[in-house]
């Protein structure tokens, strides 16, 4: 079965500087990958989905993250962090043998200094 | 915004209680998934129903069940509550079960606290 492993559940970075989220996947079949963010008492947003398309997948509010066959992973960035990009992301891969349910990650929480 | 709604926000449950949690998908989504979020975790899949039928079940046991309706809305009953079942519970629609790139739009979850 398909599963995703963030390292580090809690980063701090300062507002303006780079945000790099990781995330490694194990499948053995080509995978669906998704990033979603949670805020606060809120539920989950897509940021950006990996489809087997482009390897650079674009999402919202400046993030992308790069699918690497060879690293097997899938890690979130974004050039410059804003006080409002504080929240909790998930790292999810689709596993199809259960109708297509969404395996996610344990989280990461992003913390931003200003 | 994605469309979807949960309904209650909040609800306080003894243990052996039994609860049912309300979603309103998408017009036109004819998916809905189901997840546990406990506090500090990412959150576990539950069950998926797809036009009305059970299409798929995570490691959850038979006294969580589930019934999706054609008005695009569903539910979600858990029996013999139990303490760890306090957790947020999240619904996602989404357009077909088939195509594992479609996306899951998740609604604001509801939160179980079991006492």
């Amino acid at each position: 079965a398909q599963s995703v492993t963030q390292l580090g559940s809690h980063v701090s970075v300062s507002e303006g500087a780079l945000v790099l989220l990781r995330c490694n996947y194990s499948s053995s079949v080509p995978p669906y990958l998704f990033w979603y963010v949670q805020y606060p008492n809120q539920g989950l947003q897509l940021l950006l989905k990996y489809t087997s398309a482009a390897t650079l997948v674009k999402g919202i509010n400046g993030f992308e993250a790069e699918f690497k066959k060879s690293e097997t992973s899938f890690h979130l960035t974004k050039p410059s962090a804003h006080m409002s990009d504080a929240a909790e992301y998930f790292c999810a891969v689709i596993n199809n043998n259960a109708g297509n349910m969404l395996t996610f990650g344990g989280g990461t929480r992003l913390m931003v200094k200003p | 915004e994605t469309g979807v709604t949960q309904s209650p926000t909040h609800l306080i449950k003894t243990r052996g209680q039994q609860v049912t949690l309300r979603c309103s998908s998408q017009s036109g989504h004819n998916t809905v998934s189901w997840y546990q979020q406990a506090l500090g975790q990412g959150p576990q899949f539950i069950f998926q129903y797809y036009r009305e039928e059970e299409n798929g079940r995570g490691n959850f046991p038979p006294r969580f069940s589930g019934l999706q309706f054609p008005n695009y809305s569903s539910e979600l009953n858990v029996n013999a509550l139990e303490l760890d079942d306090s957790a947020l519970y999240l619904c996602a629609s989404s357009l077909e079960s088939g195509s594992p790139s479609d996306t899951q739009y998740f609604g604001p979850g509801t939160r179980l606290t079991v006492l």
